[in-house]
């Protein structure tokens, strides 16, 4: 598989590949996490979460790892097909001064080819 | 189908003027949330009510402005309208206050000539 350095824009990969995406996130006392899926023309679509208490999440063919001590968030997707093409954002539940809000990354296009 | 609707889909307006866009929650949540996306800004957090209260502030410009009614609604309102404004609003709900994922409705397109 094929991974992205943090806040590389694009990644292509080909079809059957594993894809990790990979995600820094800012705020120390961020407690849940999140990774989003953006098809063109519609809005974010869940993938899955994790909290902070755990370092490893499993899905259907996803897998998010959370790693506090260097804040890096990775999304691995595993025998990626052409449907899995899409914009993907992780997100952070961060608390601040004027309350605690999910923030976005910049977003990652992923390209998958047959 | 992520049971957040939002109307408009399409808001073609011109500087200076102003705009109402509107979002139902899913059936159940009581957090709205409102975000902009711009192809240089990516997904920029604008405002949480929960329950009809203020519960998150972002970078809302002082120009904008929101609420959520007693049925759960919501209105986002744009004024004094830049070129600068035009994104895409996309509006999100969830069940509880924080801390959970969002359901995000198909967006509202912002073009302002």
């Amino acid at each position: 598989g094929e991974s992205v350095g943090l806040h590389l824009p694009t990644l292509s990969v080909q079809e059957g590949d594993n894809s990790i995406i990979n995600c820094a996130y800012s705020n120390s006392a961020s407690d849940y996490f999140i990774w989003y899926k953006q098809e063109s023309g519609k809005g974010p679509q869940f993938i899955i979460d994790i909290r902070s208490n755990m370092d490893k999440r499993q899905g259907q063919r996803v897998t998010v790892l959370l790693n506090k001590t260097v804040k890096h968030l990775s999304l691995q997707i595993a025998a990626t097909q052409p449907g899995d093409s899409a914009v993907y954002f992780c997100a952070e539940n961060s608390p601040n001064q004027a309350g605690t809000a999910l923030i976005f990354g910049k977003g990652t296009t992923l390209s998958v080819s047959s | 189908d992520s049971g957040v609707t939002q109307t408009p889909k399409h808001l073609i307006t011109a500087t200076g003027q102003r705009v109402t866009l509107r979002c139902s929650p899913r059936s159940g949540d009581l957090s709205v949330y409102w975000y902009q996306q711009s192809l240089d800004q990516g997904l920029q957090f604008l405002i949480q009510y929960y329950n009809g209260e203020e519960r998150a502030k972002g970078n809302i410009l002082e120009r904008f402005s929101a609420q959520q009614f007693p049925d759960l609604h919501s209105e986002l309102n744009l004024s004094s309208l830049e070129l600068g404004d035009s994104a895409l609003y996309f509006c999100a709900s969830s069940v509880g206050m924080e801390g959970e994922k969002l359901f995000f409705g198909s967006g509202t397109q912002l073009s302002v000539l």
